[in-house]
């Protein structure tokens, strides 16, 4: 089965501390992993799909990153306006070597940045 | 205009109703996805759609329904609401020529009381 945690659950910033989001995955075989963020009373918004170990892509502040095991968000001198929850989610592989689309999402983290 | 829309935003019901929450897209997306969300739990999956004729249960189907009356519509049904169903619901579509990457719907709000 796979599984996405999320770390920390709350994560509070002041204007332009820079700091990182956890998400630790096991799943049978990566097919992706995804980052999106949601605003209170929104769906949730696509920012990033990484799809091997050692790959890094960018938008504006933000920066994730991929390992076997794990991926980081990193949030660079953040804004108020990055307040939001920010969801991890992969998608595996069937048996068959192709790919349902499913996602299995973490819990997210609620990062609150204070001007 | 958004890409993928739901109906009701919000929806107050009681227990033993029967409700149906609408999507609709104009992504022209084949797959379809109902999640919902409740907190601390994150997004789980509800039922998925991969085209008009197959639909498949997601982790969570007990209690729920869904019909795709066309590509563009994927419809959620609770036969008999009951309290623990109070929950955000979303609506996703995909397509795999574009990385299977999901769009969401912008939610309904359920209370079932």
């Amino acid at each position: 089965e796979d599984q996405v945690t999320q770390s920390p659950e709350a994560l509070r910033l002041q204007e332009g501390e820079s700091s990182s989001l956890n998400c630790s995955y096991t799943v049978s075989g990566l097919r992706g992993l995804f980052w999106y963020r949601q605003d209170p009373g929104k769906g949730p918004e696509f920012l990033f799909t990484l799809y091997s170990a050692g790959e890094e892509k960018e938008k504006e502040r933000l920066k994730a990153t991929l390992t076997k095991k794990e991926s980081f968000l990193h949030i660079t001198a953040p804004k108020p306006e990055d307040s939001a929850t920010y969801l991890c989610a992969v998608q595996a592989y069937t048996t068959g070597g192709t790919s349902y689309g499913k996602l299995t999402f973490g819990q997210g983290t609620i990062l609150t940045v204070h001007p | 205009d958004a890409d993928v829309t739901q109906t009701p935003r919000n929806r107050i019901t009681k227990t033993g109703k029967r409700i149906m929450l609408e999507c609709s897209q104009t992504k022209g997306h084949d797959r379809m996805y109902w999640y919902r969300q409740d907190p601390g739990l994150g997004l789980r999956l509800i039922y998925y759609s991969f085209d008009v004729k197959d639909i498949n249960k997601g982790e969570i189907s007990d209690g729920y329904s869904v019909s795709r009356q066309a590509q563009a519509k994927f419809s959620l049904s609770l036969e008999s609401a009951i309290p623990n169903q109070t929950a955000l619901y979303f609506c996703a579509t995909s397509d795999p020529r574009l990385a299977h990457t999901q769009y969401f719907g912008p939610g309904t709000r359920l209370t079932v009381l």
